[in-house]
């Protein structure tokens, strides 16, 4: 069964580093996003990325923040100067066609730990 | 912004009937979700509900939905010890492309 899978599934970094995170969406969705989840906290949304370009972010979504899809198949997540507070479990998830129930299909997250 | 609110926990006894509710704030939701999150795991599309019905059932799975107050419940007909999860209830936003999601309702079924 197609699957979205998310590499790595933890890392931890240092204050002011920059960390990416990767996701493979499945092969023939067209829409992808970035979710995150602080410890205890509810799931927000970050950004959505639609025909190679941002269609929608939070106000998360910062200057800090940047996305890409290099190569047709991973989606990735750039943090370039991780603070503290950007500790939180990332959630890569895609979904095909607009319309329709608009289900999401989540990896398994990626924990990023900033120290 | 925008909240989705549950309650944050939930336990019962297997065999018993599970509800967990939800209150949204979009009245434009055209879809309501439950996704349900196993240890370890990503959130995993479980029902959900177009906002023209009040009612769908699936099997175990009851969802009721109530658009003048805004309230979404699950209800787990025979709860069993593998129900035991996160249940995040969401719903679609104004632009059709994000999920609003809530903070996740954690529901232990005790034997």
């Amino acid at each position: 069964e197609p699957e979205v899978t998310q590499t790595p599934s933890h890392q931890v970094t240092q204050m002011g580093q920059e960390v990416i995170l990767r996701c493979v969406p499945i092969s023939n969705h067209l829409y992808f996003y970035w979710y995150r989840q602080i410890l205890g906290q509810k799931v927000e949304f970050l950004v959505s990325f639609y025909n190679n370009e941002i269609s929608e972010k939070s106000e998360i979504f910062d200057d800090q923040f940047s996305v890409e899809r290099p190569d047709g198949s991973n989606f990735t997540l750039k943090i370039r100067s991780t603070k503290l507070e950007d500790s939180a479990m990332y959630f890569c998830a895609s979904r095909g066609a607009r319309g329709g129930t608009g289900e999401l299909f989540f990896g398994e997250g990626s924990r990023l730990t900033v120290l | 912004g925008e909240d989705v609110e549950q309650s944050l926990f939930l336990s019962v006894r297997e065999g018993d009937s599970s509800v967990i509710n939800c209150t949204y704030t979009d009245s434009s939701s055209t879809y309501l979700y439950w996704y349900k999150q196993e240890p370890g795991a990503g959130l995993q599309l479980l029902t959900y509900i177009f906002s023209n019905m009040d009612m769908k059932q699936d099997q175990r799975l009851t969802v009721l939905l109530n658009k003048k107050d805004k309230h979404l419940s699950l209800r787990i007909a025979d709860t069993q010890t593998g129900d035991s999860a996160i249940y995040f209830c969401a719903e679609l936003g104004n632009s059709g492309y994000a999920h609003n999601f809530g903070k996740g309702t954690s529901l232990l079924v005790t034997p």
